[in-house]
């Protein structure tokens, strides 16, 4: 089944510790994002990506981190200077700039102690 | 900053017509109207989108003013499973970025 995953659901870290999230698709889309979400809040975009070895900064991005080697993969680091990391993490990807569906992965929540 | 308004919650009995209002009255020409819900703890699912005229799909219908300061999502016939928040949202044809508000958190009741 084509798709985006992300991996843990359920992720805990202590504070001061770096993190890092993983997002992954086979749906062969160029665009992938990441946004953050808190309780009873819309969604904030934190990075996006439109090509491999290519992303710009979001609305939210201080205390991430990024990277896009490989088409399928957008990893999140969430590093020790983010004040509240404790949020819901959501992955999405599209074909591209222009195009209308942004398809979302299931999510993960970090929970720092 | 979210470009729309959409009321905090509404109820809608299974079976019946569930009327989705939002609010972009500084819409600019260039922008469309999404619509995507997010069923607790989930992923948002993108539902519908539109310009100026009317759009319908299988899961629902999209009516816009012919000023285009707003717009009703419509699902036909609601059940348990449509319970969620619902987001309206504005995009410009030019740019990625998808601006979430805080949505309308629909129930369906049986």
């Amino acid at each position: 089944d084509g798709g985006i995953t992300q991996s843990p659901k359920y992720l805990f870290r202590k504070e001061g510790q770096n993190v890092t999230l993983s997002c992954e698709q086979n749906l062969n889309h160029d665009a992938m994002y990441w946004y953050r979400q808190d309780p009873g809040q819309g969604l904030r975009l934190i990075y996006y990506s439109q090509i491999v070895n290519d992303f710009q900064k979001g609305d939210i991005a201080e205390g991430y981190s990024v990277s896009r080697e490989k088409k399928e993969s957008f990893p999140l680091t969430v590093t020790s200077a983010q004040k509240n990391p404790t949020a819901f993490y959501l992955c999405a990807s599209t074909y591209g700039r222009g195009y209308n569906e942004q398809f979302f992965g299931p999510g993960t929540r970090l929970t720092v102690l | 900053d979210a470009k729309t308004t959409q009321p905090p919650s509404m109820d809608c009995a299974e079976g019946r017509a569930a009327n989705l209002p939002c609010n972009h009255s500084t819409i600019s020409g260039n922008e469309y109207v999404y619509w995507y819900r997010q069923i607790h703890s989930q992923g948002p699912q993108y539902i519908i989108h539109g310009l100026k005229n009317n759009e319908t799909n299988e899961m629902a219908s999209l009516i816009i003013t012919e000023d285009r300061k707003s717009s009703t999502l419509i699902l036909p016939h609601a059940t348990l499973r449509d319970t969620a928040v619902y987001y309206c949202i504005v995009r410009a044809s030019n740019t990625d970025k998808l601006i979430f508000g805080t949505g309308t958190r629909l129930q369906v009741f049986p």
